[in-house]
């Protein structure tokens, strides 16, 4: 059970689109379709973005994408706008009724 | 409107027990499953344990197998989480948080504002 791997740290100008990596193994992100991606600020719960790799909740903006490419999963940010500053994590189902967070990347809006 | 509301977190020391409770609304508990996830201070999200609807699949995190117990009393739209063998890396702020699925789990979409824990003598 060994963290998914992400930037610490990716930063945009408002507009502009931004990807987020998460890199897992061939026991989570590669064997499973449910990596799903919160976004936490400061002193805040996380909130559910995206879940089953590319499906976003009701509410969540069609700006917030993801995807996934083997064992390496993506967001995107697109139409970067300030209140996209936080801190994001992907997540991903391991088998047995576990599930394993990434590290976590600081998104900045220059 | 739908709620998790945690309880039972506090400052223990190294070795002592702790439970923790989380009080669902707003949504028929019985049909999801739930989990607990923890954020130490100024660190990332760690998942910790997950049950199904129906406490027929739980799973733990390695680090807390063996010590942590997580149960369900569906009666009471209630969520636990018993911690033996407390240790100071067990200081976080405990999330609950309920899945979009009743099985295994697919992704964590309502959460508490959570319980903080201190383990420390």
């Amino acid at each position: 059970q060994s963290a998914l791997t992400q930037p610490a740290s990716v930063s945009g100008s408002p507009g502009q689109s931004i990807t987020i990596s998460c890199t897992g193994t061939s026991s989570d992100v590669g064997s499973y379709n449910l990596v799903s991606w919160y976004q936490q600020h400061p002193g805040k719960a996380p909130k559910l973005m995206i879940y089953e790799v590319s499906k976003r909740p009701s509410g969540v903006s069609n700006r917030f994408s993801g995807s996934k490419s083997g064992n390496t999963a993506s967001l995107t940010i697109s139409g970067l706008q300030a209140e996209d500053e936080a801190d994001y994590y992907c997540c991903s189902y391991a088998g047995s009724s576990t599930f394993v967070f990434g590290t976590g990347t600081k998104v900045t809006v220059l | 409107e739908v709620q998790l509301v945690e309880s039972g977190g506090g400052l223990v020391q190294p070795g002592r027990s702790l439970r923790l409770s989380c009080a669902a609304s707003g949504f028929t508990f019985d049909d999801y499953a739930m989990h607990w996830v923890r954020q130490a201070p100024g660190k990332g999200l760690e998942w910790v344990s997950g049950i199904s609807w129906n406490s027929g699949s739980i799973g733990y995190a390695d680090s807390v197998k063996g010590r942590f117990t997580i149960s369900r009393d569906n009666a009471k739209n209630s969520l636990y989480l018993q911690m033996n063998s407390l240790r100071a890396e067990d200081t976080a702020l405990y999330y609950c948080a309920k899945d979009k699925g009743a099985a295994e789990g697919i992704a964590f979409d309502i959460w508490g504002q959570g319980t903080m824990v201190t383990v420390s003598s």
